[in-house]
C-alpha cells in the first residue's frame, strides 16, 4: 500500500536562512507520481510540482529547489533563502498509476514557521 | 478564471444532525474529489467524482455520502454528526480525474466543519 511520511512535524527557523522538508515514500508501483503541495493560513492547499517516477532530474523554480532520489525513496524540498511568507504547512503526496485508480496520499504535513 | 468554491465557509452543527456542504469546481473540470482535514489523521480521501458517478471512495462509514450534478457542482453529505467529524473539508477539481495519477488538484478553501 503506498504510504508517505514526512517526518519533521514543525521546523522554525529564521528569515533568509534555507531549510529543507523531508519526504519519504513507500510504493510497489513502477509509475507513480509525486507532488508538494502548500497550504496557508486561508486553508486550501496550493499545488507547487509534480514529478514522475522516470524523472530523477532534480528541479529548481526560484529560491524553491526539489530532489527526487528513488534510491532512496526520497523526495525533499528545500527553500533558499526562506522570507515570512514562506510560512504555511507543507504536504507531500503520492498517486500509483500501476495499481489503477489510486485517490492522492498524502504525508501528515510539515509546518514552517519562519522568523523575521 | 475562478477557483474551485466551496460553501459554507463557516458552520456549527450539534451531534446528531447533518449536514451537506458544496463544491464548485473550475469550469470544466469535470472530477471532484473530498478530503478531511483533521489535526490527528491529516488529509484523508473521501470519494471523488468523475461525470456524476463516484469513482472512488475512502475508509469512511456510510454516513458520509455525496453527489455529483450534471454541471459537475459536487455536495458531500455527513448524516448523524459526532464529535469527531469536526474537521476540514476540502474539495478539489481535476480536468480528468484526481484518481489518474499524473492530474494536478486544484484545492478549495474549505469547509471548516464544528460539531458541538
Amino acid at each position: 500500500a503506498q504510504k508517505v511520511t514526512q517526518a519533521q512535524t514543525e521546523i522554525s527557523v529564521v528569515e533568509k536562512e534555507d531549510v529543507t522538508l523531508d519526504c519519504v515514500y513507500e510504493t510497489r508501483d513502477t509509475t507513480y507520481y509525486l507532488f508538494w503541495y502548500k497550504q496557508p493560513p486561508s486553508g486550501e492547499l496550493v499545488f507547487l510540482i509534480r514529478r514522475n517516477s522516470f524523472d530523477e532530474q532534480n528541479e529548481i523554480s526560484g529560491r524553491y529547489s526539489w530532489n527526487f532520489q528513488k534510491s532512496t525513496s526520497s523526495f525533499n524540498f528545500t527553500i533558499t533563502a526562506s522570507q515570512v511568507v514562506d510560512s504555511a504547512v507543507y504536504f507531500c503526496a503520492l498517486s500509483e498509476v500501476d495499481s489503477g485508480n489510486t485517490p492522492l496520499v498524502f504525508g501528515k504535513g510539515t509546518r514552517l514557521s519562519v522568523i523575521a | 478564471k475562478a477557483g474551485v468554491t466551496q460553501t459554507p465557509r463557516y458552520l456549527i452543527k450539534t451531534r446528531g444532525q447533518q449536514v451537506t456542504l458544496s463544491c464548485s469546481p473550475i469550469s470544466g473540470h469535470r472530477s471532484v474529489s473530498w478530503y478531511q482535514q483533521t489535526p490527528g489523521q491529516g488529509l484523508q480521501f473521501l470519494f471523488e467524482y468523475f461525470s456524476e458517478t463516484q469513482r472512488n471512495k475512502g475508509n469512511f462509514p456510510g454516513r458520509f455520502s455525496g453527489r455529483q450534478f450534471s454541471n459537475s457542482r459536487s455536495e458531500m453529505n455527513v448524516s448523524t454528526l459526532e464529535l469527531g467529524d469536526s474537521a476540514l473539508y476540502l474539495c478539489a477539481s481535476s480536468f480528468a480525474g484526481g484518481s489518474s495519477g499524473a492530474n494536478v488538484l486544484t484545492f478549495g478553501a474549505g469547509s471548516r466543519l464544528t460539531v458541538l
